[in-house]
Protein backbone atom coordinates (compact mmCIF):
# COMPACT_ATOMS: atom_id res chain seq x y z
CA UNK A 1 0.00 0.00 0.00
CA UNK A 2 0.98 3.33 0.03
CA UNK A 3 3.23 4.88 2.93
CA UNK A 4 6.00 7.58 3.24
CA UNK A 5 9.19 6.59 5.29
CA UNK A 6 11.30 9.59 6.80
CA UNK A 7 14.38 9.46 8.45
CA UNK A 8 14.37 8.45 12.28
CA UNK A 9 15.39 11.51 14.64
CA UNK A 10 15.86 12.83 16.88
CA UNK A 11 18.24 15.74 15.00
CA UNK A 12 20.22 18.27 16.69
CA UNK A 13 22.03 21.10 15.04
CA UNK A 14 23.65 23.82 15.62
CA UNK A 15 22.11 27.37 14.72
CA UNK A 16 23.09 28.66 11.13
CA UNK A 17 23.75 25.24 10.14
CA UNK A 18 22.17 23.14 6.70
CA UNK A 19 19.20 20.90 7.43
CA UNK A 20 18.70 17.84 5.40
CA UNK A 21 15.59 15.50 6.39
CA UNK A 22 15.10 12.83 4.25
CA UNK A 23 11.65 11.18 2.86
CA UNK A 24 11.16 8.62 0.59
CA UNK A 25 7.60 7.48 -0.80
CA UNK A 26 5.75 4.39 -2.41
CA UNK A 27 2.35 5.00 -3.77
CA UNK A 28 0.43 3.67 -7.28
CA UNK A 29 -0.57 6.86 -9.41
CA UNK A 30 1.01 10.29 -8.72
CA UNK A 31 0.25 11.60 -5.35
CA UNK A 32 0.57 15.22 -3.76
CA UNK A 33 3.71 15.68 -1.44
CA UNK A 34 3.45 17.46 1.95
CA UNK A 35 6.10 18.63 4.97
CA UNK A 36 4.02 19.50 7.76
CA UNK A 37 5.68 20.97 11.16
CA UNK A 38 3.98 20.47 14.67
CA UNK A 39 5.47 22.93 17.08
CA UNK A 40 5.42 21.94 21.01
CA UNK A 41 1.94 21.54 22.24
CA UNK A 42 0.17 22.64 18.96
CA UNK A 43 -1.44 20.58 15.77
CA UNK A 44 0.06 20.28 12.54
CA UNK A 45 0.81 23.16 10.48
CA UNK A 46 1.26 23.06 6.59
CA UNK A 47 5.27 24.01 5.85
CA UNK A 48 5.03 23.08 2.00
CA UNK A 49 3.89 21.00 -0.66
CA UNK A 50 4.24 19.64 -3.98
CA UNK A 51 1.48 17.95 -6.42
CA UNK A 52 3.43 17.19 -9.60
CA UNK A 53 7.12 15.55 -10.67
CA UNK A 54 9.94 18.29 -10.11
CA UNK A 55 7.68 20.93 -8.12
CA UNK A 56 9.92 22.64 -5.97
CA UNK A 57 7.87 23.66 -2.81
CA UNK A 58 8.81 26.32 -0.24
CA UNK A 59 8.23 28.49 2.49
CA UNK A 60 10.06 30.08 5.33
CA UNK A 61 13.51 29.21 3.60
CA UNK A 62 12.42 25.67 3.43
CA UNK A 63 12.58 23.74 0.38
CA UNK A 64 11.51 20.34 -0.71
CA UNK A 65 11.66 19.10 -4.93
CA UNK A 66 9.68 16.19 -5.68
CA UNK A 67 11.50 13.47 -7.38
CA UNK A 68 9.53 10.87 -8.91
CA UNK A 69 12.49 8.82 -10.38
CA UNK A 70 14.06 8.68 -6.84
CA UNK A 71 10.37 8.60 -5.41
CA UNK A 72 11.83 11.17 -2.91
CA UNK A 73 10.87 14.58 -1.21
CA UNK A 74 14.05 16.17 1.21
CA UNK A 75 13.19 18.88 3.23
CA UNK A 76 16.18 21.14 2.97
CA UNK A 77 17.19 24.61 5.04
CA UNK A 78 20.14 26.19 3.82
CA UNK A 79 20.53 28.20 7.80
CA UNK A 80 18.24 26.66 10.69
CA UNK A 81 17.42 28.62 13.51
CA UNK A 82 16.44 28.04 17.34
CA UNK A 83 12.91 29.02 16.27
CA UNK A 84 13.04 25.44 13.63
CA UNK A 85 12.96 23.26 16.45
CA UNK A 86 10.03 21.08 16.23
CA UNK A 87 8.61 17.78 14.26
CA UNK A 88 8.11 17.53 10.63
CA UNK A 89 6.29 15.59 9.29
CA UNK A 90 6.52 14.16 5.44
CA UNK A 91 3.18 12.75 3.77
CA UNK A 92 1.70 12.41 0.58
CA UNK A 93 -2.13 11.92 -0.38
CA UNK A 94 -3.27 10.01 -2.99
CA UNK A 95 -6.85 9.33 -3.88
CA UNK A 96 -8.73 10.54 -0.28
CA UNK A 97 -6.35 9.48 2.13
CA UNK A 98 -3.64 11.05 3.35
CA UNK A 99 -0.66 8.69 5.00
CA UNK A 100 1.75 10.70 7.39
CA UNK A 101 5.48 9.38 8.11
CA UNK A 102 6.61 9.10 11.81
CA UNK A 103 8.06 12.57 12.21
CA UNK A 104 11.52 13.90 12.80
CA UNK A 105 12.09 15.87 15.74
CA UNK A 106 14.65 18.43 15.12
CA UNK A 107 16.42 20.36 18.13
CA UNK A 108 18.63 23.73 17.10
CA UNK A 109 20.86 25.34 19.75
CA UNK A 110 21.94 28.43 19.76
CA UNK B 1 -9.88 33.42 11.82
CA UNK B 2 -10.02 30.72 9.67
CA UNK B 3 -9.77 27.47 12.03
CA UNK B 4 -10.57 24.14 13.10
CA UNK B 5 -11.96 23.84 16.76
CA UNK B 6 -11.59 20.93 18.94
CA UNK B 7 -13.00 20.30 22.25
CA UNK B 8 -12.01 19.42 25.02
CA UNK B 9 -8.19 20.04 24.68
CA UNK B 10 -7.49 17.53 27.54
CA UNK B 11 -9.72 14.16 28.35
CA UNK B 12 -9.39 11.61 31.28
CA UNK B 13 -12.50 9.01 31.19
CA UNK B 14 -12.64 5.56 32.74
CA UNK B 15 -12.79 2.37 30.79
CA UNK B 16 -16.52 2.08 28.99
CA UNK B 17 -17.64 5.87 29.92
CA UNK B 18 -19.14 7.00 26.59
CA UNK B 19 -17.36 10.66 25.39
CA UNK B 20 -17.35 12.41 22.44
CA UNK B 21 -15.07 15.13 20.61
CA UNK B 22 -15.83 18.16 19.00
CA UNK B 23 -14.80 19.27 15.61
CA UNK B 24 -15.69 22.30 14.08
CA UNK B 25 -14.75 23.73 11.18
CA UNK B 26 -15.35 27.40 9.72
CA UNK B 27 -13.74 27.29 6.39
CA UNK B 28 -16.33 25.54 4.08
CA UNK B 29 -14.22 22.89 4.07
CA UNK B 30 -15.54 19.65 2.11
CA UNK B 31 -13.32 17.12 3.48
CA UNK B 32 -12.69 16.40 6.91
CA UNK B 33 -10.89 13.85 8.93
CA UNK B 34 -9.97 12.04 12.41
CA UNK B 35 -6.21 11.02 13.63
CA UNK B 36 -4.48 9.87 16.24
CA UNK B 37 -1.17 10.57 17.05
CA UNK B 38 0.63 8.11 19.29
CA UNK B 39 4.97 8.08 19.70
CA UNK B 40 7.00 6.07 16.87
CA UNK B 41 3.66 5.24 15.15
CA UNK B 42 3.21 9.08 13.47
CA UNK B 43 -0.47 9.98 12.56
CA UNK B 44 -2.84 7.79 11.62
CA UNK B 45 -5.95 7.98 10.12
CA UNK B 46 -9.19 6.74 11.75
CA UNK B 47 -12.24 8.29 10.04
CA UNK B 48 -12.34 10.42 7.08
CA UNK B 49 -15.64 12.40 5.25
CA UNK B 50 -15.81 13.29 1.80
CA UNK B 51 -18.77 15.40 2.71
CA UNK B 52 -22.26 15.86 4.64
CA UNK B 53 -23.51 12.28 5.28
CA UNK B 54 -20.48 10.79 3.50
CA UNK B 55 -18.39 8.57 5.57
CA UNK B 56 -15.82 6.32 5.30
CA UNK B 57 -13.05 3.99 7.66
CA UNK B 58 -9.12 5.19 7.57
CA UNK B 59 -6.15 2.57 8.95
CA UNK B 60 -7.32 2.30 12.28
CA UNK B 61 -11.54 3.08 12.87
CA UNK B 62 -11.89 -0.05 15.30
CA UNK B 63 -13.84 1.59 18.19
CA UNK B 64 -14.45 4.37 16.83
CA UNK B 65 -17.19 6.52 15.23
CA UNK B 66 -17.97 9.49 13.64
CA UNK B 67 -21.20 11.45 12.04
CA UNK B 68 -21.47 14.57 9.52
CA UNK B 69 -24.86 15.71 9.70
CA UNK B 70 -23.47 19.52 9.11
CA UNK B 71 -20.66 20.58 6.39
CA UNK B 72 -19.07 22.19 9.61
CA UNK B 73 -18.71 19.15 12.70
CA UNK B 74 -16.90 16.41 12.90
CA UNK B 75 -17.49 14.87 16.14
CA UNK B 76 -15.58 11.65 16.70
CA UNK B 77 -16.99 9.03 19.57
CA UNK B 78 -16.13 6.87 21.28
CA UNK B 79 -18.96 4.15 22.32
CA UNK B 80 -16.59 2.01 25.41
CA UNK B 81 -13.71 3.82 25.45
CA UNK B 82 -10.52 1.09 26.40
CA UNK B 83 -7.21 2.26 27.78
CA UNK B 84 -5.63 1.33 24.12
CA UNK B 85 -7.15 4.13 23.25
CA UNK B 86 -5.58 7.11 25.21
CA UNK B 87 -3.25 8.93 22.53
CA UNK B 88 -3.24 12.08 21.01
CA UNK B 89 -6.28 12.83 18.68
CA UNK B 90 -6.57 15.94 15.65
CA UNK B 91 -9.07 16.66 13.25
CA UNK B 92 -8.59 18.34 10.23
CA UNK B 93 -10.08 19.97 7.43
CA UNK B 94 -9.48 20.48 3.65
CA UNK B 95 -10.93 22.12 0.67
CA UNK B 96 -10.75 19.25 -1.20
CA UNK B 97 -8.73 16.20 -1.91
CA UNK B 98 -9.94 15.44 -5.50
CA UNK B 99 -8.76 16.28 -9.02
CA UNK B 100 -4.95 17.49 -8.44
CA UNK B 101 -6.41 20.80 -5.95
CA UNK B 102 -4.43 19.34 -2.97
CA UNK B 103 -4.48 22.47 -0.48
CA UNK B 104 -3.35 20.45 2.44
CA UNK B 105 -5.08 19.83 6.06
CA UNK B 106 -5.61 22.75 8.30
CA UNK B 107 -5.30 20.82 11.98
CA UNK B 108 -6.92 21.67 15.15
CA UNK B 109 -5.07 21.99 18.22
CA UNK B 110 -5.25 18.46 19.45
CA UNK B 111 -6.85 16.54 22.46
CA UNK B 112 -5.27 14.55 24.60
CA UNK B 113 -7.39 11.68 25.77
CA UNK B 114 -6.29 9.53 28.95
CA UNK B 115 -9.02 6.15 29.49
CA UNK B 116 -8.05 4.66 32.83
Amino acid sequence: GDSVTQMEGPVTLSEEAFLTINCTYTATGYPSLFWYVQYPGEGLQLLLKATKADDKGSNKGFEATYRKETTSFHLEKGSVQVSDSAVYFCALNTGNQFYFGTGTSLTVIP
Amino acid sequence: EAQVTQNPRYLITVTGKKLTVTCSQNMNHEYMSWYRQDPGLGLRQIYYSMNVEVTDKGDVPEGYKVSRKEKRNFPLILESPSPNQTSLYFCASSPTVWGGKNYGYTFGSGTRLTVV
